[in-house]
């Protein structure tokens, strides 16, 4: 059984056209993260949600949207997608805010390339 | 600035050598110390934490890491590298007090040679 899965794991896609990454996990966490890591395989967290609540919010374009209709899912849409959009997204789930320090678990990474 | 740095980009050892990857950090008080693995085509796998105590902490498949409070530093070290640990190598901190949100360095590509 797949702790966090993502889909798709792979997205190529057109530069103005709009997407979504799904992100579901089944360890009973209830605190869900999106982190885009770069060309050049830098993290940087963009989202946070506990509870289907969001937390933490990145500067980050408000073309990308999460969405969180359950603690077990929190899904990201992206608007008008851009070259510079190209990276790896990673899911992450961890048991509560202040249970970060036990490590996260993250999904495989889908791959957004923009053309 | 608060920050954690991995000062080797890529490293290249032999299998069966030993290993060390760097990890240095700059935070007012002591941060929540990590290492993580990123395999290729994989998410991050946490390797070991350091939270308080005993300054050498061991984790899986056979890595063991140095928290030096007057280094600020925090080496990930294995006595005998194998072809599998070929890999991604990311420190991550956590700042003690306020909000806890990881923050990762920019990561180490271990290649592995026969």
């Amino acid at each position: 059984d797949t702790a966090v899965s993502q889909t798709p794991k792979y997205l190529v896609t057109q530069m103005g056209n709009d997407k979504s990454i799904k992100c579901e996990q089944n360890l009973g966490h209830d605190t869900m993260y999106w982190y885009k890591q770069d060309s050049k395989k830098f993290l940087k967290i963009m989202f946070s949600y506990n509870n289907k609540e969001l937390i933490i919010n990145e500067t980050v374009p408000n073309r990308f949207s999460p969405k969180s209709p359950d603690k077990a899912h929190l899904n990201l849409h992206i608007n008008s997608l851009e070259l510079g959009d190209s990276a790896v997204y990673f899911c992450a789930s961890s048991q509560g805010l202040d249970r970060a320090l036990v490590g996260y678990t993250f999904g495989s990474g889908t791959r957004l390339t923009v053309v | 600035a608060q920050s954690v740095t991995q000062p080797d980009i890529h490293i290249t050892v032999s299998e069966g050598a030993s290993l060390e990857l760097r990890c240095n950090y700059s935070y007012g008080a002591t941060p929540y110390l990590f290492w993580y693995v990123q395999s290729p085509g994989q998410g991050l796998q946490l390797l070991l934490k350091y939270f308080s105590g005993d300054t050498l902490v061991q984790g899986i498949k056979g890595f063991e890491a140095e928290f030096k409070r007057s280094q600020s530093s925090f080496n990930l070290r294995k006595p005998s590298v194998h072809w599998s640990d070929a890999a991604e190598y990311f420190c991550a901190v956590v700042p003690s007090g306020g909000y806890q949100k990881v923050t990762f360095g920019t990561g180490t590509k271990l290649q592995v040679i026969p």
